[in-house]
């Protein structure tokens, strides 16, 4: 597996609670990318990153925040966590510009909102 | 926005027999279509991809097909194995490199 790893892998947390996930990468890729995983969805894209501090939003990006200071981090925000963004979260990497188009994929992180 | 729409959303078959899963997209601008497989629990991984100026290929057991004109890609798995249970993602991406996902397919292998 690329380096690329997320944290935390589990997390359980009350509605109305801000909440932050960290993609870390050793890889040095240029894009980084926030999914969600939910049944009968696939992935869909919350934020993408094309560079330190150039983010943009993705299909599902309402209630979510990003921020990219240095190249091998990448946090996720959920600024008041509500039950319908209880889900899998991943991220992902890639490098068009360089090794090519493939993106690899964190492990994961299963967030759960009561 | 790119489309990308994804069949079977299930699929069950017996070992030995051949597996099919087809895309269709809607962005003439893609250029780049790759497959994920997703274990159970796991993260998804790239097991192959084609470009456009490709039509065909092939990895051992595993192939995809593209017809640009008509904006549809398939998976094709012969000899299935057990191990070959999982979720398949197919996905679009052009100019931008952000790829659009389809809703994926769970192929299930009966030994």
């Amino acid at each position: 597996d690329a380096g690329i790893t997320q944290s935390p892998r589990h997390k359980v947390t009350e509605t109305g609670t801000p909440v932050t996930l960290r993609c870390h990468q050793t890889e040095n890729h240029r894009y980084m990318y926030w999914y969600r995983q939910d049944p009968g969805h696939g992935l869909r894209l919350i934020h993408y990153s094309y560079g330190v501090k150039d983010t943009d939003k993705g299909e599902v990006s309402d209630g979510y925040s990003v921020s990219r200071s240095k190249t091998e981090d990448f946090l996720l925000t959920l600024e008041s966590a509500t039950s319908s963004q209880t889900s899998v979260y991943f991220c992902a990497i890639s490098d068009p510009a360089g090794v090519g188009y493939e993106q690899y994929f964190g492990p994961g992180t299963r967030l759960t909102v009561t | 926005g790119e489309n990308v729409e994804q069949h079977p959303s299930t699929l069950s078959v017996q070992e030995g027999d051949s597996a099919v899963i087809k895309c269709t997209y809607s962005d003439s601008a893609s250029n780049y279509f790759p497959w994920y497989k997703q274990e159970l629990g796991k993260r998804p991984q790239l097991i192959i991809d084609i470009r456009s100026n490709v039509g065909e290929k092939k990895d051992q057991r595993i192939a995809v097909t593209l017809n640009k004109t008509a904006k549809h890609f398939s998976l094709h798995i012969t000899e299935t194995q057990p191990e070959d249970s999982a979720v398949y993602f197919c996905a679009a991406s052009g100019g931008s490199y952000i790829p659009t996902f389809g809703r994926g397919t769970s192929l299930i292998v009966h030994p």
